[in-house]
C-alpha cells in the first residue's frame, strides 16, 4: 500500500484558499487519490477522488501532477466551518480488498 | 433510511471483560471496516472484511476479533487482551466500485472503568 505524508497541522484566515499537499512516492499503477474530512467525535466523510490532473465539485478541488507522487487539495474562500482535519488516502481496489488506511492527516484550523 | 448504525454511542467496561460493539449496515456494501481513534489523533484500522465469512487484519488487531456472517454486519469484540480499549470506536463500509466512498457511522466511545 502507498504510503502517504501530509502536514500535521495548517492555519488559515478566514476567506482564504487553502491548499494541502499529500506526498506519495509509491503510488501504483491502479491506485486511486482520495481525500476525507472529518469533524471532531464524527466519522470521516469523502470530499474528492481523483486519477490524474485536476477534479473538482462543489467543495473542493484535486490536483494531480502527471507523476502522481503528490496531490494538493484546495479549498476556495474558507469559513469557519472547514476547521477540520483533512486525510489523504492512497490505493484501489485489489483481490484481498482495499484497507482505507487513513494516517493523522492534516489539522486545519481556520479562524476569523 | 439508508446507513450505517452503531451501537451503542457509549459503553463502560470493567477492567477483564471482553464486550462486542455492534454496527450494521444496509447500504448492501461489500466492504466493512473497523477503527480505533484515540484523543487528537488519526484512525488506525483494526479490521477490515471485503466480503461475508472473509475478514483481514489491519495495523492494531492485537486484542481484537470480528466476525462477518451476514453481509450486513460487522461486529468487533474487544477482549480483555486488548491493554488499552478505552477509544473511539467507528465503523464503516464502502461498495466495490471505482470510487473509494466509505460512509461511517456514528461511533462507540468506549470507557474501560
Amino acid at each position: 500500500l502507498a504510503k502517504t505524508t501530509q502536514p500535521i497541522s495548517m492555519d488559515s484566515y478566514e476567506g482564504q484558499e487553502v491548499n494541502i499537499t499529500c506526498s506519495h512516492n509509491n503510488i501504483a499503477t491502479n491506485d486511486y487519490i482520495t481525500w476525507y474530512q472529518q469533524f471532531p467525535s464524527q466519522g470521516p466523510r469523502f470530499i474528492i477522488q481523483g486519477y490524474k490532473t485536476k477534479v473538482t465539485n462543489e467543495v473542493a478541488s484535486l490536483f494531480i501532477p502527471a507523476d502522481r507522487k503528490s496531490s494538493t487539495l484546495s479549498l476556495p474562500r474558507v469559513s469557519l466551518s472547514d476547521t477540520a482535519v483533512y486525510y489523504c488516502l492512497v490505493g484501489s481496489n485489489s483481490n484481498s480488498g482495499y484497507a482505507l488506511n487513513f494516517g493523522k492527516g492534516t489539522s486545519l484550523l481556520v479562524t476569523p | 433510511d439508508g446507513g450505517i448504525t452503531q451501537s451503542p454511542k457509549y459503553l463502560f467496561r470493567k477492567e477483564g471483560q471482553n464486550v462486542t460493539l455492534s454496527c450494521e449496515q444496509n447500504l448492501n456494501h461489500d466492504a466493512m471496516y473497523w477503527y480505533r481513534q484515540d484523543p487528537g489523533q488519526g484512525l488506525r484500522l483494526i479490521y477490515y472484511s471485503q466480503i461475508v465469512n472473509d475478514f483481514q487484519k489491519g495495523d492494531i488487531a492485537e486484542g481484537y476479533s470480528v466476525s462477518r456472517e451476514k453481509k450486513e454486519s460487522f461486529p468487533l469484540t474487544v477482549t480483555s487482551a486488548q491493554k488499552n480499549p478505552t477509544a473511539f470506536y467507528l465503523c464503516a463500509s464502502r461498495s466495490s466500485g471505482t470510487v473509494i466512498e466509505a460512509f461511517f457511522g456514528q461511533g462507540t466511545r468506549l470507557t474501560v472503568v
